[in-house]
């Protein structure tokens, strides 16, 4: 059974830092391509940035409100997805979910975990 | 990037009657391999999003047949052959063709008449 778990969402300051895991099972993961969407509350979906595969050179991709500020990264040995967010601003209070990408889009889901950022 | 536009935002349904939801992409979905990467998802309230379908017209694993998608170029629509209670919720079209980014459609509301 695929399980995508995320935590570490929590509250922080505006300028402040936060790290986001998320526990991967029930698939290959070291080929997988991962990303991270994220919904403000009663909001749409938006997709903030996706890391490729080993096979496929890992690279990375964001979107254009988080570029140089957040960053994805994983560890095929512990099949984890990670999003580094620094410099963070009230507009990124969200529910930020892991997904793993297949077929030109999120194929599963996480449960999400919510990240506010107020002072 | 590339603009995707849902309509109706809000679609009252009867039980067991159709629905069918409308996304037109700013630019065509057509990629360089040759498949259009069109995906829906639906969104029960509370619960996280759930694909249903991808590449316009597959269904993801355990989708009733009642849902379909269909379209091309730059117009998509899902359909419900007969709606269910179960069915309430919001449902959002993406873009997988032109990345970066993905994008998302606004999000249609289903609620039951």
């Amino acid at each position: 059974e695929v399980q995508l778990v995320e935590s570490g969402g929590d509250l922080v300051k505006p300028g402040g830092s936060l790290r986001l895991s998320c526990a991967a099972s029930g698939f290959t993961f070291t080929s997988a391509w991962m990303s991270w969407v994220r919904q403000a509350p009663g909001k749409g979906l938006e997709w903030v940035g996706q890391i490729k595969g080993k096979s496929d050179g890992g690279s990375t991709d964001y979107a254009a409100p988080v570029k140089g500020r957040f960053t994805i990264s994983r560890d095929d040995s512990e099949s984890t997805l990670y999003l580094q967010m620094n410099s963070v601003k009230t507009e990124d209070t969200a529910l930020y979910y892991c997904t793993w990408l297949w077929n030109g889009g999120p194929h599963f889901w996480g449960q999400g975990t919510l990240v506010t950022v107020s002072s | 990037d590339v603009v995707m536009t849902q309509s109706p935002l809000s679609l009252p349904v009867t039980l067991g009657q159709p629905a069918s939801i409308s996304c037109r992409s700013s630019q065509g979905l057509v990629s360089s391999d040759g498949n259009t990467y069109l995906s829906w998802f639906q969104q029960r309230p509370g619960q996280s999003p759930r694909r249903l379908i991808y590449k316009v017209s597959n269904r993801d694993s355990g989708v009733p047949d009642r849902f379909s998608g269909s379209g091309s170029g730059t117009d998509f629509t899902l359909m419900i052959s007969r709606v269910e209670a179960e069915d309430v919720g919001l449902y959002y079209c993406m873009q997988g063709t032109h990345w970066p980014p993905y994008t998302f459609g606004q999000g249609t509301n289903l609620e039951i008449k």
